[in-house]
């Protein structure tokens, strides 16, 4: 799976869009973008993923460059329960069965 | 709507005991997951389950560590003689396509 890079720590204020960045300069034609969270000590939560075309769900919205080089996961109204790491995840989707490989995500912190 | 479901919630044992760790899957869900988390780690792959047989296990899942779907509900975590090493969290998965949905958890505190 491509590798991801993503800033350790963002803040972000209540009321107002999140956008949390991800780079996969290498990801291929194949493999998929992935959102995760994780609230503290709580199981990992699904959020959205997306190939090429931006993809938006009631939780988020992935938008997806071009070039698929880099990706920006969006909440459009953070609250202070959106709190958490979020994980951008690179996989090959055709088996529902392949593990995922978390990195250390970005920890969001949704301020007052 | 559907969860995943995990018990006990946590989990003491002493270093050398086994402990099995319980997890009722989403039903309709074919893919079946185990993860852990040691405090201020990383969350780490370590076996997925299909079709009654192990399909993909990671470096951590050795042969003190095994899997098992008793029933059609439950989904076990057994760890055979524990480690101090072994103290995490451990988060159970299930999947039908896209999106894996992860149980609360066990917090095993082996001492």
């Amino acid at each position: 799976d491509a590798k991801t890079t993503q800033p350790p720590s963002m803040d972000c204020a209540e009321g107002r869009a999140a956008n949390l960045p991800c780079n996969h300069s290498t990801i291929s034609g194949n493999e998929y973008v992935y959102w995760y969270r994780q609230i503290h000590s709580q199981g990992p939560q699904y959020i959205i993923h997306g190939l090429k075309n931006n993809e938006t769900n009631e939780m988020a919205s992935l938008i997806i460059t071009e070039d698929r080089k880099s990706s920006t996961l969006i909440l459009p109204h953070a609250t202070l329960r959106d709190t958490a790491v979020y994980y951008c995840i690179v996989r090959v989707a055709h088996n529902a069965g392949n593990m995922l490989t978390f990195g250390g995500g970005t920890r969001l912190m949704v301020k007052p | 709507e559907p969860e995943v479901t995990q018990t006990p919630s946590h989990q003491v044992t002493q270093m050398g005991q086994e402990v099995i760790l319980r997890c009722v899957p989403i039903s309709n869900h074919l893919y079946f997951y185990w993860y852990r988390q040691i405090l201020g780690q990383k969350v780490e792959f370590l076996v997925s389950f299909y079709n009654n047989e192990i399909s993909e296990k990671s470096e951590i899942f050795d042969d003190q560590f095994s899997v098992e779907r008793p029933d059609g509900s439950n989904f076990t975590l057994k760890i055979r003689s524990t480690k101090l090493e072994d103290s995490a969290m451990y988060f159970c998965a299930s999947s039908e396509a896209q999106g894996k949905y992860f149980g609360p958890g066990t917090r095993l505190t082996v001492t």
